[in-house]
């Protein structure tokens, strides 16, 4: 079964700054799909950002990006430019290949961001 | 597009009544809806995977007698919590896979009292 671990249950950032959250993952798949969610205060999650196992290239999304270690099982998330409106819980996820499959959360990170 | 509407987002039930969450996609067809709990400051944990016109598939732990999915249309699935006691207090989110990922409803916060 494939799990997702997330070491950081809260970090801390000050506006401007970069911080990055960590995730790694256990999976015998080759082939597969990983996320970062935010949770703010709200409850609504929000997609912040998509990486395909097939793909070498990291992605990014405006002031996210991901560092991807297929090998290591490794799926960072970097916040450039922090704003006081990234504060929320993050949540890393898997998702298998297989169609109809949900997602595999991990525990979360709480991350605060200071002015 | 690609909204999941979710109902109703707060509700208080007494102990022992049934309550029922509505999901409902907006503009598109959900052929699957994955029903997740929640608990304060923890993580989503699946309880079960609704097929529309089929039974829905539970993950080890949950009751199904308890937890009652039907998805009897493409755009709706509804999560009926029969019974209900106070351990069943939490936030229930709906999630539909889409083309680029999924979509969650906004969730339901459930009390129990």
């Amino acid at each position: 079964a494939q799990t997702v671990t997330q070491s950081q249950p809260e970090m801390s950032v000050q506006e401007a700054e970069t911080v990055t959250l960590s995730c790694t993952y256990d999976t015998s798949e080759s082939d597969y799909y990983l996320f970062w969610y935010k949770q703010p205060p709200s409850r609504q999650m929000i997609l912040v950002i998509r990486q395909e196992a097939y793909k070498q290239q990291n992605a990014t999304e405006n002031r996210f990006s991901v560092n991807f270690q297929k090998a290591a099982k490794s799926f960072s998330l970097k916040i450039s430019d922090s704003q006081l409106g990234d504060a929320a819980m993050y949540f890393c996820a898997y998702r298998s290949n297989q169609a109809g499959t949900a997602l595999i959360f991990g525990k979360g990170t709480t991350l605060s961001v200071s002015s | 597009g690609a909204v999941v509407s979710q109902h109703p987002s707060r509700v208080i039930c007494k102990s022992g009544t049934s309550v029922k969450i509505e999901c409902r996609s907006l503009d598109f067809q959900a052929t699957t809806m994955f029903w997740y709990r929640q608990f304060p400051k923890q993580s989503l944990m699946l309880m079960a995977t609704s097929n529309e016109g089929s039974k829905a598939t539970y993950e080890q732990g949950v009751e199904k007698d308890k937890f009652l999915i039907n998805h009897a249309s493409l755009t709706l699935s509804t999560l009926t919590v029969t019974s209900a006691h106070p351990e069943d207090s939490s936030f229930y989110i709906c999630s539909a896979q889409i083309r680029d990922g999924y979509t969650f409803g906004s969730g339901t916060r459930l009390t129990v009292v």
